[in-house]
C-alpha cells in the first residue's frame, strides 16, 4: 500500500512568491496533519484536519499560511507571500481516527527554501 | 501542558555496542500515548512504536526494546548490538487522549545517534 505522498519533494522560490505544498494521505485515513521542522523549533504541528474539516489551526504561524482539504485524498498548504524564515521541511501525516491515540504516518516531506 | 524531553542531543557509539536513548515526559492526563519515530539521513519520519499509559510492559522487537516506567515518567529506547544503519535522529512523542487536545502530538527535541563502523 502506498504511504503518504507529498509533492514537490524540494521547492526553491524567491521571497514574495506563492508556494503550494501538496499531500495525499493514506487511503482510508480520516485525519491529516501538517507539520513544520526547523533546527530552531523542531517539529511543530501547523494544522490538523478530521474528515476534511480543519479542527486545530492554532499552530499556523500567521495569515500568510493557509491549508485546505477539499476531499479525503488531497490537501494543500499554501504560503503567500513566502519569506526566507519559512524555509523548513514540511511534513504531512495521516492517521485512522480522530485522536492522538492513533498512530500518525508521515510523508517524505517537502524541503522548502525561500531565497 | 504536555512536554517531552530528550536530554541527549547527540550520542556516538561503535558498531555492536548497546545504546539507550532517554525520553522523559510530562502530562496531567492519566490516559496518554507515547511514540518513538526514527528520522534517517534521507529525512523521512518512520514510526517505530506506540504505547498507551496503561500498558507498562516492556516491549522487544528484534534489536529494539522499550522500557516504560510511569513512576519516573520515562519511555526509554534501547538498541542492542547497534549497526551503522541505525544512525539517525530518534524522536520521542506524546499525545493525550482527550477531546480538547485533539490529536496534538508533542515531539521531543530528538537524539542524533551516530553508529561508527
Amino acid at each position: 500500500d502506498a504511504g503518504v505522498i507529498q509533492s514537490p519533494r524540494h521547492e526553491v522560490t524567491e521571497m514574495g512568491q506563492e508556494v503550494t505544498l501538496r499531500c495525499k494521505p493514506i487511503s482510508g485515513h480520516n485525519s491529516l496533519f501538517w507539520y513544520r521542522q526547523t533546527m530552531m523549533r523542531g517539529l511543530e504541528l501547523l494544522i490538523y484536519f478530521n474528515n476534511n474539516v480543519p479542527i486545530d489551526d492554532s499552530g499556523m504561524p500567521e495569515d500568510r499560511f493557509s491549508a485546505k482539504m477539499p476531499n479525503a485524498s488531497f490537501s494543500t498548504l499554501k504560503i503567500q507571500p513566502s519569506e526566507p524564515r519559512d524555509s523548513a521541511v514540511y511534513f504531512c501525516a495521516s492517521s485512522f481516527g480522530s485522536l492522538g491515540t492513533d498512530t500518525q504516518y508521515f510523508g517524505p516531506g517537502t524541503r522548502l527554501t525561500v531565497l | 501542558a504536555q512536554k517531552v524531553t530528550q536530554a541527549q542531543t547527540e550520542i556516538s557509539v561503535v558498531e555492536k555496542e548497546d545504546v539507550t536513548l532517554d525520553c522523559v515526559y510530562e502530562t496531567r492526563d492519566t490516559t496518554y500515548y507515547l511514540f518513538w519515530y526514527k528520522q534517517p539521513p534521507s529525512g523521512e519520519l518512520v514510526f517505530l512504536i506506540r504505547r498507551n499509559s496503561f500498558d507498562e510492559q516492556n516491549e522487544i522487537s528484534g534489536r529494539y526494546s522499550w522500557n516504560f516506567q510511569k513512576s519516573t515518567s520515562s519511555f526509554n529506547f534501547t538498541i542492542t548490538a547497534s549497526q551503522v544503519v541505525d544512525s539517525a535522529v530518534y524522536f520521542c512523542a506524546l499525545s493525550e487522549a482527550t477531546e480538547t487536545s485533539g490529536s496534538r502530538l508533542t515531539f521531543g527535541e530528538g537524539t542524533q545517534l551516530t553508529v561508527n563502523p
